[in-house]
């Protein structure tokens, strides 16, 4: 079973809308949470990177939060744009020791944004 | 523009043929990687290379194999291919070996095997 289980599979909205996209993980200890956007027929980019000591991380239109006690963290979009039209990936990463960085990635939400 | 730059974007070959995808870095990191990214899968890690040695090899079957030369290119040789290993293959890199800086990915190598 994956460590990192993302949700819905894929959404579509209006543009304009918000919606929020879900992320929930059983890496333990941890050491950061990122959220990746990658656009078809592109590489992942970096949106958000956040340590567990973390709650929330913003850039632009993009707000990440993070719960460490329940292990969940979300990805809200506002005012959506036909651009933000991607796969957002959730990316895990275990406390850090001396090889031990491995990432856990979710599978993705892939999210469609119609005019 | 990402500073990892992967060639060729679009690649297909049968089964007997041998090919490579290159990637190459321009942002003075240390540590490159290969991922394999099939539809509605997570990102499967492949090869990490740190300071131009391979730290991990996640089990890999030996139809792949990489090379790294220096620090900013990194190679994936690939012969007797099976249709499963049809998939996006990225590449990526970061200032270190794990750490908590992102890691910048390339485009990818779409590969489809005949």
């Amino acid at each position: 079973k994956n460590q990192v289980e993302q949700s819905p599979q894929s959404l579509i909205i209006l543009e304009g809308k918000n919606c929020t996209l879900q992320c929930n993980y059983t890496v333990s200890p941890f050491s950061n949470l990122r959220w990746y956007k990658q656009d078809t027929g592109r590489g992942p980019v970096s949106l958000t990177i956040m340590t567990f000591s973390e709650n929330t991380k913003s850039n632009g239109r993009y707000t990440a939060t993070l719960d460490a006690d329940t292990k969940q963290s979300s990805l809200h979009i506002t005012a959506s744009q036909l651009s933000d039209s991607a796969s957002y990936i959730c990316v895990v990463s275990p406390i850090l020791r001396s090889n031990d960085y491995k990432l856990s990635f979710g599978a993705g939400t892939t999210v469609t944004v119609r005019a | 523009e990402t500073g990892v730059t992967q060639t060729p974007r679009h690649l297909v070959m049968g089964m007997t043929n041998k090919k490579s995808l290159k990637c190459e870095q321009h942002l003075g990191h240390n540590a490159m990687y290969w991922y394999k990214q099939s539809a509605k899968k997570p990102l499967e890690l492949m090869f990490v290379y740190n300071f131009k040695e391979q730290t991990e090899n996640n089990s890999v079957p030996s139809r792949f194999s990489p090379e790294c030369p220096n620090s900013s290119h990194l190679f994936l040789h690939l012969h007797t291919l099976q249709p499963e290993d049809s998939a996006l293959y990225l590449c990526a890199s970061s200032q270190e070996e794990g750490g908590i800086q992102p890691q910048h990915f390339g485009d990818g190598t779409r590969l489809s095997i005949l």
